[in-house]
């Protein structure tokens, strides 16, 4: 059974402050590893990541993938009210064409 | 651009009514998904399917029925409600090649069983 590990749970942050996401899994077939936001609705698309080492960078968040340890970081810098989200780890197992969600980390950013 | 749309966007069931989601796409994509999202769980996968007149269970497919007859439309229905399926729904999709890039969601339902 794929599984998929977030921490923390919720994360109560100042602007300005910087933040990491913890994002550990099991899955087989692995193929890449996705990172979303979700505010009120839908989750949004933030990165997608397949090799190890590879950094990605948006703006103020970047994102580490450990094919080996099966973990992934996401790094918010200088955060902001907007950054308030929740944020799901999402590994993608291509054997069954289908992503596993973790339960995600709520973030609250504070003014 | 429409993306994915689901309909309806709220609904109230009682026990034991039965009830369908519609989820339409119009980016032609092969690949569509219903997922559940209640507190604590994160998103769940009801059923997927890889193309038209397929379909497949997912990790919690029990009290669930979905149809893909048109490439564009995935159904999902409720034969009788129950308030265990009290949740939000969400519908997604993505090409073969693009679904390791991640799926295009449609904006959710809310359904209360009461």
């Amino acid at each position: 059974e794929d599984k998929v590990v977030q921490s923390p749970l919720s994360l109560v942050v100042h602007e300005g402050d910087t933040v990491t996401l913890n994002c550990s899994y099991e899955v087989t077939n692995f193929r890449s590893l996705l990172w979303y936001k979700q505010e009120k609705k839908a989750p949004t698309f933030l990165f997608m990541l397949t090799s190890s080492g590879i950094e990605k960078k948006s703006g103020r968040l970047s994102s580490i993938l450990d094919k080996k340890e099966l973990f992934s970081i996401l790094n918010i810098t200088a955060t902001q009210t907007g950054d308030s989200a929740i944020y799901l780890c999402a590994p993608y197992s291509g054997g069954y064409q289908k992503v596993t969600f973790g339960i995600g980390t709520k973030l609250q950013v504070i003014p | 651009n429409a993306g994915v749309t689901q309909t309806p966007k709220f609904r109230v069931l009682k026990t034991g009514q039965s009830m369908t989601l519609l989820c339409a796409q119009d980016m032609n994509h092969e690949y569509m998904y219903w997922y559940r999202q209640d507190p604590g769980m994160g998103l769940r996968l009801i059923h997927y399917s890889v193309g038209e007149g397929t379909t497949a269970k997912g990790e919690v497919p029990d009290g669930y029925n979905v149809s893909r007859l048109k490439k564009q439309n995935f159904l999902l229905g409720l034969e009788s409600a129950a308030p265990s399926q009290t949740s939000v729904y969400f519908c997604a999709s993505s090409s073969p090649e693009g679904a390791s890039y991640g799926y295009t969601f449609g904006s959710g339902t809310r359904l209360t069983v009461v």
